[in-house]
């Protein structure tokens, strides 16, 4: 079946910084990316959706200066958080798909903590 | 536009004792959806999945899933709870859609299993 790899699993960096988060594809070829954010016990909203090669589009309030994606390849997207602020700690989570892959199967998630 | 409501914040159940976790959903067509299962700190697991075909979907670990139309509800179920159970749970529904397969997910419903 298809699988998302995510890494890091969780970082902390202090304020200011910034942090690039990769989502893999391992055993398919991934056209198109969704990347989500969780806070402490909520639920999951989508932040942007990137396909291979052209810009990621973002939901209405998330900042595309401050959430930098790129898929530059079909098998990986990349999330950085430039400038990272506290209020930016958060659970982070991919998933993917292509081919006969729907985007149904999640990576891991990145547990972001910014001091 | 598409939402999901689980009515239930916390759910505590013995062990053995069947469950039901509910779920609805608002879309304009049939919609596709999923039950996740998120351990802490964890990624999403796919429990499972309703597409089209047979309304009672089976998953893993033991779960089901009902589709009803008419109630527009996809509620999760077990007969018999395990310890290892204890999780949150999130339903979520997404446009049918290849390549646009965002997901708008519930608040989430956190299920305690008491011995």
């Amino acid at each position: 079946g298809a699988v998302v790899s995510q890494h890091p699993s969780w970082v902390i960096c202090k304020s200011g910084t910034s942090v690039k988060i990769e989502c893999r594809s391992l055993d398919f070829q991934a056209t198109t990316m969704f990347w989500y954010r969780q806070f402490p016990k909520q639920s999951l909203m989508l932040m942007a959706t990137s396909n291979e090669g052209s810009k990621a589009t973002y939901e209405q309030g998330v900042e595309k200066d401050k959430f930098l994606i790129n898929h530059a390849s079909l098998t990986l997207s990349t999330l950085t958080v430039t400038s990272a602020h506290p209020e930016d700690s958060s659970f982070y989570i991919c998933s993917a798909s292509g081919g006969e892959n729907y985007g149904y199967t999640f990576g891991s998630g990145t547990r972001l903590t910014v001091v | 536009a598409q939402s999901v409501t689980q009515p239930d914040i916390h759910i505590t159940v013995s062990e053995g004792a069947s469950l039901e976790l509910r779920c609805n959903y608002s879309y304009g067509a049939t919609p596709y959806l999923f039950w996740y299962v998120q351990s802490p700190g964890q990624g999403l697991q796919l429990l499972l999945k309703y597409f089209s075909g047979d309304t009672l979907v089976q998953g893993i670990k033991g779960f089901e899933a009902e589709f009803k139309r008419s109630q527009s509800s996809f509620n999760l179920r077990k007969p018999s709870v395990h310890w290892s159970d204890a999780a949150e749970y999130f339903c979520a529904v997404g446009a049918p859609n290849f390549g646009n397969e965002k997901l708008t997910f519930g608040t989430g419903t956190r299920l305690t299993i008491i011995p």
